[in-house]
């Protein structure tokens, strides 16, 4: 079983929509999770940290659910610009997991 | 601040032909990684170096890759023979724990150096 799973899409979604992406992990014991962004041909870059809390970032909303092991990433008023795949990592000991990653195609 | 630099960028070589990259971290960086990352898949971890000690190795496939980290800054990767299946994106990473803590610290990547074998 892989340490991250995430559907991997493509999301095609129109400008101006609100689209959800979630992904789970198998290791109880993770300590920290985060969501990055990895445009074609790029290297992944952090886009967000995730706490149990729920953090936002602007058009951005993150949250995890410890109890069932899933992370969620919200965005809101999609821009073309938000045209990318976004990768959902899991931190257990200093050793960073990523899933294969979710793309997104914002269309105009 | 400077980022992770690595180098080279893009790299053609025929099958069974070496190839060596080179990463060096942001400064101050003691958690150095590489990572390989095929077409359509997340980075997978080859190795992690705590300073200069190779802590987790084990997904690195050792008849042909081969890593060092002297003096715990730079890093080189190299592979050889190089095989078909090696073409792939190699990224090296670093992070800093944030005050001793293990968690909360984040990682940082370098632009990736292309590689294909023909």
């Amino acid at each position: 079983r892989k340490e991250v799973e995430q559907d991997p899409g493509p999301f095609n979604v129109p400008e101006g929509a609100t689209v959800a992406f979630n992904c789970t992990y198998s290791n109880s014991a993770s300590q920290s999770f985060f969501w990055y962004r990895q445009d074609c041909r790029k290297e992944p870059k952090l886009l967000m940290s995730v706490y149990s809390s729920g953090n936002e970032d602007g058009r951005f909303t993150a949250q995890l659910n410890r109890a069932s092991q899933y992370i969620s990433l919200l965005i809101r008023d999609s821009k073309l610009s938000d045209s990318a795949t976004y990768l959902c990592v899991v931190n257990n000991f200093n050793k960073f997991y990523f899933g294969s990653g979710t793309k997104l195609n914002v269309k105009p | 601040e400077a980022g992770v630099v690595q180098s080279p960028r893009y790299k053609i070589i025929e099958k069974k032909q070496p190839v060596a990259f080179w990463c060096n971290p942001i400064s101050g960086h003691n958690t150095l990684y590489w990572y390989r990352q095929n077409l359509g898949q997340g980075p997978e971890l080859l190795i992690r170096y705590e300073n200069e000690e190779a802590v987790d190795d084990s997904q690195l496939p050792k008849d042909r890759f081969s890593a060092e980290r002297l003096k715990g800054v730079d890093s080189t990767l190299k592979i050889q023979p190089a095989e078909l299946g090696d073409s792939a994106v190699y990224l090296c990473a670093s992070s800093d724990r944030d005050r001793g803590q293990i968690t909360g610290n984040t990682i940082y990547f370098g632009e990736g150096s292309w590689l294909t074998v023909v």
